[in-house]
This record gives structure tokens, C-alpha cells and sequence, in this order.
């Protein structure tokens, strides 16, 4: 099946420093990439959708701002939370459709927990 | 707007079966899927259904009414490794991104 890593799985960090966390598709090329975010026993809420070659697409009340979304090549997708708050500690995952695969089935990757001191 | 309604626990033994619902509402749709995930690990794929009736996979079935905007997950011979959340997710437009029900939690008990 295809193989999504993401990197780094745990990170803290203080207040007001900027965080990238990285997606790679390991066997697949990914020409689009989807970030969640999920909180303690919560959904996974959709954060943006991730183009390769492209702008990323943001859903509504996600800051663009905040939240760059670079998807530079077709297997690597990154996730960088600027000027981080506390707030913003969360687990982070991003997933990906492969081409062929079904059509409801995302490979998601380890996900990536973010502390924010 | 957009919502997925689904039980927040079930609590079942092992070797029953359980039934997780899903009614949705979406601005689109293209199909129902079905995701697993154990505490701290990532949500990995169970079924999905795009056309009404029932898709069987083992021990898991899941079914689809579009004209109700409803669903359901199927789990029997349940087991103790079978505790995890269960997430209904919506297939909204043709890009393949997912929007996630709240979750259901399941609990086996011996």
C-alpha cells in the first residue's frame, strides 16, 4: 500500500518560533496532499488542501497566514505554523490520495505532535 | 454548511456485534467512508461507498442510503484490539478531500 511519513512526530517549541513539519509520499507521487488538525478526542478538521506546484487551498477560518502550506514536489509536502502560540498545540496529519487507489481511502501519514510552550 | 452526526461511544463485549450510524449533510457528495484510530496513531482506511447498499469486508460492513443521508459501520466477532474511534467521513467534491465526522468511540469489553 502507499506509504506516507511524516517528520518530525513530536516537537515542542516556545512561544513565538516557527515550526515545519514535513509529509512525504514514500512510494507514490502525491500531486495533492490534505493537512488536518485534531485536537484531544476531537475530528480531524481539515486545515488545507495541498497542491503540487500550486497555492495551497485553505478551508474557511484556517489562516493562510499562519499556517504556510508548500508543496514544492510530488512527494513532498510541508506545514509550517508561524509565530506559534500555545493555541496552536495540536496534532498535525496530513494525508494523500494515490492515483488507482479508491476513491474514499486517504493514506495518512504518523501525524505530528506540536507543543507549544 | 456541513455536518456529520454520529454517536460520541458504543460500549459492546467481545464477540458481539455493534452498529456505529452516520447521517450527514454536505453541499456535496460523492461518497461515505469509514476510518479507524487507535489513541495516538493515525486513522487508517475501512470501506466506502459511493452507491446505496451494503459493502462487505470481513468482519466490517458498511452501508449507504443517499436518499436518507445516512450510513452505517458494522463491526461483528468483535474483539478487544477493535477499541478505537471510528470516524464516518464525507467525500465532498472530486479533489479527495475528506470532511470527518465528530467520532465514535468504542469500547470492548471482555
Amino acid at each position: 500500500g502507499a506509504v506516507v511519513s511524516q517528520h518530525p512526530s513530536w516537537v515542542i517549541c516556545k512561544s513565538g518560533t516557527s515550526v515545519k513539519i514535513e509529509c512525504r509520499s514514500l512510494d507514490f507521487q502525491a500531486t495533492t496532499m490534505f493537512w488536518y488538525r485534531q485536537f484531544p478526542k476531537q475530528s480531524l478538521m481539515l486545515m488545507a488542501t495541498s497542491n503540487e506546484g500550486s497555492k495551497a487551498t485553505y478551508e474557511q477560518g484556517v489562516e493562510k497566514d499562519k499556517f504556510l502550506i508548500n508543496h514544492a514536489s510530488l512527494t513532498l509536502s510541508t506545514l509550517t505554523v508561524t509565530s506559534a502560540h500555545p493555541e496552536d498545540s495540536s496534532f498535525y496529519i496530513c494525508s494523500a490520495t494515490q492515483f488507482g487507489s479508491t476513491p474514499g481511502e486517504l493514506f495518512f501519514g504518523e501525524g505530528s505532535r506540536l507543543t507549544v510552550l | 454548511g456541513q455536518s456529520l452526526e454520529q454517536p460520541s461511544e458504543v460500549t459492546a463485549v467481545e464477540g458481539a456485534i455493534v452498529q456505529i450510524n452516520c447521517t450527514y449533510q454536505t453541499s456535496g457528495f460523492y461518497g461515505l467512508s469509514w476510518y479507524q484510530q487507535h489513541d495516538g496513531g493515525a486513522p487508517t482506511f475501512l470501506s466506502y461507498n459511493a452507491l446505496d447498499g451494503l459493502e462487505e469486508t470481513g468482519r466490517f460492513s458498511s452501508f449507504l442510503s443517499r436518499s436518507d443521508s445516512y450510513g452505517y459501520l458494522l463491526l461483528q466477532e468483535l474483539q478487544m484490539k477493535d477499541s478505537a474511534s471510528y470516524f464516518c467521513a464525507v467525500r465532498s467534491s472530486n479533489t479527495g478531500k475528506l470532511i470527518f465526522g465528530q467520532g465514535t468511540t468504542l469500547q470492548v469489553k471482555p
